[in-house]
């Protein structure tokens, strides 16, 4: 069975400090992993994909096969980083497993 | 390009009765999928679509929901009859496949439509 796991479900930050949303999954293949972030009334849109090992809006994210995690981290939280994000993976045929989320807000 | 569009935007029905959405995902995306996101937990695979071809709908009640993309264009997702529990919010997302190496694409999303069953 594929499973992804987000331990927190809220986490504060305040403007500045560094963030880390925690991602581990369980999958016997090969996964592709996804960050997915969801702004306040807007879509759920990719973040940022471990195969292209980039760094979005300041968001960088390691594939850790060893311990099954892909966290997500930024050194320097902004305002506008204020949203929540899902972590998900991808097996064999394309399909999608999301976790449960994490809201993150940045404190002023 | 235009983005994933999802009709209706919200509904609201009586138990027992039946709903049906509609999904018109982005022009020459292969793959289509549906979702069903419960408040305060992430979406959950519901089906998924290679052109008009079912790949995985392992987690879609089949008592109750059914699917279909006859062209392998739009899709409609139906529920017939509703229970309260399936008050949810119904993502769909499309993607496109690159058959180099396998790897697969990101999904885009439509708005959702959030279904309220009394």
């Amino acid at each position: 069975a594929q499973r992804v796991t987000q331990p927190e479900k809220l986490l504060s930050v305040f403007k500045g400090a560094p963030v880390e949303l925690k991602c581990n999954y369980s999958y016997s293949g090969s996964p592709e992993l996804f960050w997915y972030v969801q702004y306040s009334r807007q879509r759920l849109q990719l973040l940022l994909r471990h195969i292209s090992r980039e760094s979005i809006k300041g968001f960088t994210a390691d594939l850790n096969k060893g311990e099954t995690s892909f966290h997500l981290k930024k050194p320097f939280a902004q305002e506008e980083d204020s949203a929540m994000y899902y972590c998900a993976l991808s097996v064999t045929g394309n399909q999608f497993y999301f976790g449960t989320g994490t809201s993150l807000t940045v404190i002023p | 390009e235009a983005g994933v569009a999802q009709s209706p935007r919200y509904k609201i029905i009586e138990k027992r009765q039946s709903v049906a959405f509609w999904c018109n995902p982005i022009s020459g995306h292969a793959t289509l999928y549906w979702y069903q996101q419960i408040l305060g937990q992430g979406p959950k695979l519901l089906i998924q679509f290679q052109n008009n071809g079912v790949v995985d709908d392992s987690q879609l009640p089949k008592d109750r929901f059914s699917a279909e993309r006859l062209k392998g264009v739009d899709s409609t997702l139906k529920i017939q009859p509703a229970k309260l529990e399936d008050s949810a919010v119904y993502l769909c997302a499309s993607s496109s496949i690159n058959r180099d190496r396998g790897r697969r694409y990101e999904q885009y999303f439509g708005p959702g439509t959030r279904l309220t069953v009394t």
